[in-house]
């Protein structure tokens, strides 16, 4: 049982290229989401699945989108990436959208 | 609107000295509340949930609905709970909102 995997590690752009950030979990959970994370604003929620299908934006979605083909897996694409984007990205699932997350690694991505 | 509000961003106490994070919230419902911990080079875990209402490391949260409060404390800290600490907060809408994080220095 892995739990939530995250890949890759690390990550620098260039400032106008996309990438795919992967995030899977061996839990069976329906609920996944994805943060980042900057220093001083804690985690701020990016966008979120309640199961698949179905997606939903959080706090700051601008930039950022996601699928949710199947259970296991919830990536996040950046379509052009930005300078703003330099964070740190964290995927979480949980049982239920009130139950504890289960974190992943976290994706240290820099834009230059 | 959610928000959860963590008014220290650092924190340092001696070891065997009590600690108190806090954690204050502004939530219109009845929120389930927690504590995440990201100690040095791993992932963010949890550490305790308020409906849990268990010690986990010696660590204690008592929700406050009065106060809006859920402050984590522990009677004597050791050098092992350095760390990263985040409140957080889930309610209606199926979203997660975290504080800003106190970062925990212990000093031996």
């Amino acid at each position: 049982n892995a739990g939530v995997t995250q890949t890759p590690k690390f990550q620098v752009l260039k400032t106008g290229q996309s990438m795919t950030l992967q995030c899977a979990q061996d839990m069976n959970h329906e609920y996944m989401s994805w943060y980042r994370q900057d220093p001083g604003m804690g985690l701020r929620l990016i966008h979120y699945s309640v199961g698949a299908g179905i997606t939903d934006q959080g706090e700051v979605p601008n930039g950022y989108n996601v699928s949710r083909s199947t259970t296991e897996d919830f990536p996040l694409r950046l379509l052009s990436a930005a300078p703003s984007q330099t964070s740190v990205y964290f995927c979480a699932s949980s049982y239920s959208h009130n139950s504890p997350l289960h974190f992943g690694n976290g994706t240290r991505l820099t834009v230059t | 609107a959610q928000r959860v509000t963590q008014p220290e961003k650092l924190l340092s106490v001696f070891k065997g000295a009590p600690v108190e994070l806090k954690c204050n919230y502004s939530y219109s419902g009845s929120p389930e509340l927690f504590w995440y911990v990201q100690y040095s080079r791993q992932r963010l875990q949890l550490l305790l949930r308020h409906i849990s209402r268990e010690s986990i490391k010696g660590f204690t949260a008592d929700l406050n609905k009065g106060e809006t409060s859920f402050h984590l404390k522990k009677p004597f800290a050791q050098e092992e709970d350095s760390a990263m600490y985040y409140c957080a907060l889930s309610g209606f809408g199926n979203q997660f909102y975290f504080g800003t994080g106190t970062s925990l220095t212990v000093i031996p």
